[in-house]
């Protein structure tokens, strides 16, 4: 069965630190990736995401994702994080034989202390 | 435009008990997701409808879990009777199109405790 694996569930950094989230999934065959954020008291929204193509993907507020196909990863990364980018990030996967069944990760929450 | 509504936002009931949660999509959009998310897990998806037709419903525990999209538009999503495992948020999400993908769009959820 697909799954999506979240490295970490909880990061606690300063703000400048860098920022790196791992996710990696398990399915064979060809997939679309997907990161998602929820800020406190907020919906879940779109961060980015890969279809094909480069596989280093830019998406809102400075954040970039890379998908690397022979470790099934799609790491997120932002190279100086802000007090304001407090939220839970949620990697997701659709595989393309299935029409748009999203299997998320469990998430990780994210602190960012001024 | 606006965004994905929800009701209520929060709901406690006791076991056994029923409960229903209201979702209306965005305008336009044909595709209608309801999630539920455990505390400390990514959304999990129970069913999903293509206007106001069942699309996948693998997910859904059939047994207590029911949902409907009448007329393509609002739909509901029902529990009956209610476990204390089913205490969680549950996730509305819209899309538009009829593709593979296009970009799903969450309500604020529905939070429901089971007692």
């Amino acid at each position: 069965a697909q799954s999506v694996s979240q490295h970490n569930h909880h990061v606690i950094l300063s703000e400048a630190a860098s920022l790196e989230l791992g996710c990696n999934y398990s399915y064979g065959g060809t997939v679309n990736l997907f990161w998602y954020v929820q800020y406190p008291g907020q919906h879940l929204q779109l961060l980015l995401k890969y279809f094909s193509g480069d596989p280093l993907v830019k998406g809102i507020k400075g954040f970039e994702a890379e998908f690397i196909k022979s470790k099934f990863s799609f790491n997120l990364r932002k190279p100086s994080v802000q007090w304001s980018d407090t939220a839970e990030y949620f990697c997701a996967v659709i595989s393309t034989d299935s029409w748009g069944k999203l299997q998320f990760g469990a998430g990780t929450q994210v602190v960012v202390t001024p | 435009e606006a965004g994905v509504a929800q009701s209520p936002r929060y709901k406690i009931i006791e076991k056994r008990q029923s409960v229903a949660f209201w979702c209306n999509p965005i305008s336009g959009h044909a595709t209608l997701y309801w999630y539920q998310q455990i505390l400390g897990q990514g959304p999990k998806l129970l069913i999903q409808f293509q206007n106001n037709g069942v699309v996948d419903d693998s997910q859904l525990p059939k047994d207590r879990f029911s949902a409907e999209r009448l007329k393509g538009v609002d739909s509901t999503l029902k529990i009956q009777p209610a476990k204390l495992e089913d205490s969680a948020v549950y996730l509305c999400a819209s899309s538009s199109g009829t593709t593979r993908y296009n970009e799903q769009f969450f309500g604020p959820g529905t939070r429901l405790t089971v007692l």
